[in-house]
């Protein structure tokens, strides 16, 4: 079955730039959709197909995906943004999930 | 703007079968795919299945033989089951919906927590 990889901690300082990587085989000829959950909640999604932001999300929010790593990146990061973010892909009609990264804002 | 509720009993025991239907508001269940995932405490988010609309369906294979996801368009409604509890399917259970089998969980649920204890 298909993994997604990724940190299981990124710290960041206030207003600084956070990057969240996501690891796996020839993941750059996926689309790769990223989600962020804080506690006691739902996961909520930021980034669609790559690169794409719903609307409502912050244009701080950014994503790409190339080779075997995808990435999101958070610019000038805010205590809001505390929180665990998810990969996602579709693989063999199965949606798969990554490990999951705790971001935490100093 | 379309929203998702999951509902069902929040203790199963051992052996038995959970059931839990997600009721979709706002908008129509008669397009689209939609979801089941799961999320148990202290853990990762794991993708159970989906349905469309029509009725088609795809499982996760490595809980392929225990689950059976429907579909009630005239209630607006589909529904998860999954035979043959164990506490390791404690969980919070998220219904959410998808566009395509390559687009994003675009609206989900509020979750709802399932022990599984006798």
């Amino acid at each position: 079955s298909y993994e997604l990889t990724q940190p299981l901690s990124v710290s960041v300082a206030l207003g600084q730039t956070a990057r969240i990587t996501c690891g796996g085989n020839n993941i750059g000829s996926k689309n790769v959709h990223w989600y962020q959950q804080k506690p006691g909640q739902a996961p909520v999604l930021v980034i669609y197909r790559d690169s794409n932001r719903p609307s409502g999300i912050p244009e701080r929010f950014s994503g790409s995906n190339s080779g075997n790593t995808a990435t999101l990146t958070i610019r000038g990061a805010q205590a809001g943004d505390e929180a665990d973010y998810y990969c996602q892909v579709w693989d063999s009609s199965t949606g798969v999930f990554g490990t999951g990264t705790k971001v935490t804002v100093l | 703007q379309v929203q998702l509720q999951e509902s069902g009993p929040g203790l199963v025991k051992p052996s038995e079968t959970l059931s839990l239907t997600c009721t979709v508001s706002g908008g129509s269940i008669s397009s689209n795919y939609w979801s089941w995932i799961r999320q148990p405490p202290g853990k990762g988010l794991e993708c159970i299945g989906y349905i469309y609309y029509s009725g088609s369906t795809n499982y996760n294979p490595s809980l392929n033989s225990r689950v059976t996801i429907s579909v009630d368009t005239s209630k607006n409604q589909f529904s998860l089951k999954l035979s043959s509890v164990t506490a390791a399917d404690t969980a919070v259970y998220y219904c959410a919906r998808t566009f395509t089998t390559r687009d994003a969980f675009d609206i989900w649920g509020q979750g709802t927590m399932v022990t599984v204890s006798s």
